[in-house]
């Protein structure tokens, strides 16, 4: 069975500093993975997916993920915070059948001035 | 081209009562979802439908049925509401039936209070 784990349930960053995100994933077969997120009281926004193509994978808003394959991971990164970056992410690998999506517990992301 | 859009955007209920949430998308998607969040559980899919005409259950089936009315449009009803249905409910679609690496997109929410 597919699974998700976030490793932390809460980052604090300071504007212009980088930020990390983890996830690890379990998968039986060659996984899709997926970031989203979701700002306040907001539905969820595809930030960038892997799709077993480049690993390295580059996103919207200068978040970018790379898949580690042997260490089972999908971290999700980008160089400088900015403070409309303060929302929650989810790490999302997708099901083997119909498409369906599982859920990692969500990182919520503080942006400090 | 709204995307997917849902109804209502929040709803108070009392416990016993029942209600339908509507969702509709515009992106002529084949596949179409239903999804609860609740604080510190990420989103836990409760039904699905892959393609018109089909429904299946997802992790969190119970107390609910669906719908796939068309193409466009998928319910949600819970036919006797109780207090651990509160929660924020979100629909979802997709492009292609079945396939693991389509994009989800998703509607703005409604939030269900059951008292």
């Amino acid at each position: 069975a597919q699974s998700v784990t976030q490793l932390d349930s809460h980052v604090s960053v300071s504007e212009g500093t980088p930020v990390l995100l983890r996830c690890n994933y379990s998968s039986s077969y060659s996984p899709s993975l997926f970031w989203y997120v979701q700002h306040p009281n907001k539905g969820l926004q595809l930030l960038l997916k892997y799709t077993s193509a480049a690993t390295l994978v580059k996103g919207i808003n200068g978040f970018e993920a790379e898949f580690k394959k042997s260490e089972t991971s999908f971290h999700l990164t980008k160089p400088s915070a900015h403070m409309s970056d303060a929302a929650e992410y989810f790490c999302v690998v997708s099901d083997n059948q119909g498409g369906k999506l599982i859920f990692g517990q969500g990182t919520e992301l503080s942006v400090k001035p | 081209n709204a995307g997917v859009t849902q109804t209502p955007k929040f709803q108070v209920l009392k416990t016993g009562q029942s209600m339908t949430l509507q969702c509709a998308q515009d992106m002529n998607h084949n596949s179409m979802y239903w999804y609860r969040q609740d604080p510190g559980m990420g989103l836990r899919l409760i039904y699905y439908s892959a393609s018109e005409g089909t429904t299946d259950k997802g992790e969190v089936p119970n107390g609910y049925n669906v719908s796939r009315l068309n193409k466009r449009e998928f319910s949600l009803r819970l036919e006797s509401a109780a207090p651990s249905q509160t929660s924020v409910y979100f629909c979802a679609s997709s492009g292609q039936q079945g396939a693991r690496w389509e994009t989800q997109y998703f509607g703005p929410g409604t939030r269900l209070l059951v008292l």
